[in-house]
């Protein structure tokens, strides 16, 4: 079963932050976060494990909430080069690498 | 060091057709996947592979087979193309334990 991310879609401007939020209906091991331009291939950002481990990546951090079977993407002060579409990937057995993804949150920055 | 190398970009095929859609990659990694990418839907897996010699099914299998020819290369194959095939395919590489995953470019299959 798919996750769900919300929002679907989201537009900002260049210095706004945005959150982006994943949900699971079953227990994860761990979450993975992609971002995929227009055209291009997803490319991986970061993997949180369970265990409530929040990561960082430049302006771009997670956390995961193993509890509320729930990630959430923080995008500070988002720069143009942060449009995209943001796919989270979810683990929920340790030693089976298969990842079911979300349907996606599209961000639109603008100048 | 090319990555995941998927092969054709594009294709365009009849009803009733059939092909096989290419991937390797140079990373040794253990573990390759088949994805498919439509409007709306986010990526679903098709098939994957843990290991040489293995393959399972994963959400959406129904109309394809798959080839894990050795470490490094992993075919999906359609024998009898459907419109409902039409999609964007993903091909992907990972290292077993705490790694993210390595897609190739994609594949933009149309059905007519």
């Amino acid at each position: 079963q798919q996750p769900v991310q919300s929002p679907q879609a989201v537009i900002l401007r260049e210095g706004e932050d945005a959150v982006i939020n994943c949900s699971s209906s079953k227990a994860l091991y761990s979450v993975h976060w992609y971002r995929q331009k227009h055209g291009e291939a997803p490319v991986f950002l970061m993997i949180l494990l369970k265990g409530g481990e929040q990561k960082g990546h430049d302006k771009i951090s997670a956390s995961f909430n193993e509890k509320k079977q729930q990630s959430s993407l923080y995008l500070t002060a988002s720069q143009l080069s942060y449009s995209g579409t943001y796919f989270c990937g979810t683990r929920i057995v340790f030693g089976n690498e298969k990842l079911t993804f979300g349907t996606g949150t599209r961000l639109t920055i603008i100048p | 060091n090319a990555g995941v190398t998927q092969t054709p970009k594009f294709q365009v095929l009849k009803t009733g057709q059939s092909m096989t859609l290419q991937c390797a990659q140079d990373m040794n990694h253990n573990s390759m996947y088949w994805y498919r990418q439509d409007p709306g839907m986010g990526l679903r897996l098709i098939y994957y592979s843990a290991s040489e010699g293995t393959t399972d099914k994963g959400e959406v299998p129904n109309g394809y087979n798959v080839s894990r020819l050795n470490k490094r290369e992993f075919s999906l194959r359609l024998e009898s193309a459907a419109p409902s095939q039409t999609s964007v395919y993903f091909c992907a590489s990972s290292d077993t334990g705490f790694y993210g995953y390595t897609f190739g470019s994609g594949t933009r299959l149309t059905v007519v």
